[in-house]
């Protein structure tokens, strides 16, 4: 069946540019996470929405980065005047449930962002 | 706050020999564990997850894993490596209330060589 799907795949931005990261999660998922993945190192969590509503977004960066999940299933990562410090692979996850550690997280393959 | 630390960023084994991947965790509350694995241009796989119950965690291409409270760890191993394990391998946790964000190690990177 279908995964968590992410576009675009790759993105390169001037510095300063503004960029946008999109996501599809599972049909009917509930929850769905963005997270951020320097080189060499493990994700870091951004924001979780469930549904519609974004619940946490206490791992955005600054308030240059900006989600949003409108109708409570695909969603979008924003982010302004871009940074050289922002390139990084951005991973979307969603899973079933609200909430909830036991509920397995689904990743897609991430979009990975450079900035020169 | 949670932290999880792994030991490894490299590890080379032979092929169809044994492997295993560290994983310790910090946290002053309980907590959910998780292995991942990353291969090239790919997403993140869960290979298991133990959340509670037995301490042996079987997971899927014939990894395992056991959770050990008074040592907080959570080492992932395998008894006869294949060259297609080679990949990135993550540990994760997360509170088992009030929270569903994971926290991830910096990962280890298993080369798998003939």
């Amino acid at each position: 069946g279908a995964g968590v799907s992410q576009s675009p795949r790759y993105k390169v931005a001037k510095r300063g540019q503004d960029v946008a990261l999109r996501c599809d999660p599972i049909s009917g998922h509930v929850s769905l996470f963005w997270y951020q993945q320097a080189l060499g190192q493990g994700p870091e969590f951004l924001t979780y929405f469930q549904n519609e509503a974004q619940l946490d977004k206490s791992g955005l960066p600054s308030d240059r980065f900006f989600a949003e999940r409108p109708e409570g299933s695909v969603s979008t990562l924003k982010i302004q005047r871009t940074q050289q410090e922002d390139s990084a692979v951005y991973l979307c996850a969603s899973s079933l449930v609200a909430g909830g550690g036991t509920d397995t997280q689904y990743f897609g393959p991430g979009t990975r962002l450079t900035v020169l | 706050a949670q932290s999880v630390t792994q030991l490894d960023s490299q590890v080379p084994v032979f092929e169809e020999a044994p492997v295993e991947l560290r994983c310790n965790y910090s946290s002053s509350v309980s907590v959910y564990l998780f292995w991942y694995v990353q291969y090239p241009n790919q997403g993140l796989q869960l290979l298991l997850k133990y959340l509670s119950g037995s301490t042996l965690v079987k997971g899927i291409n014939g990894f395992e894993a056991e959770f050990n409270k008074s040592q907080t760890s959570f080492h992932l191993r395998k008894p006869s490596v294949h060259i297609s394990d080679t990949a990135e391998y993550f540990c994760a946790v997360t509170l088992i209330s009030g929270t569903y964000k994971y926290i991830f190690g910096t990962g280890t990177r298993l080369k798998v060589l003939a």
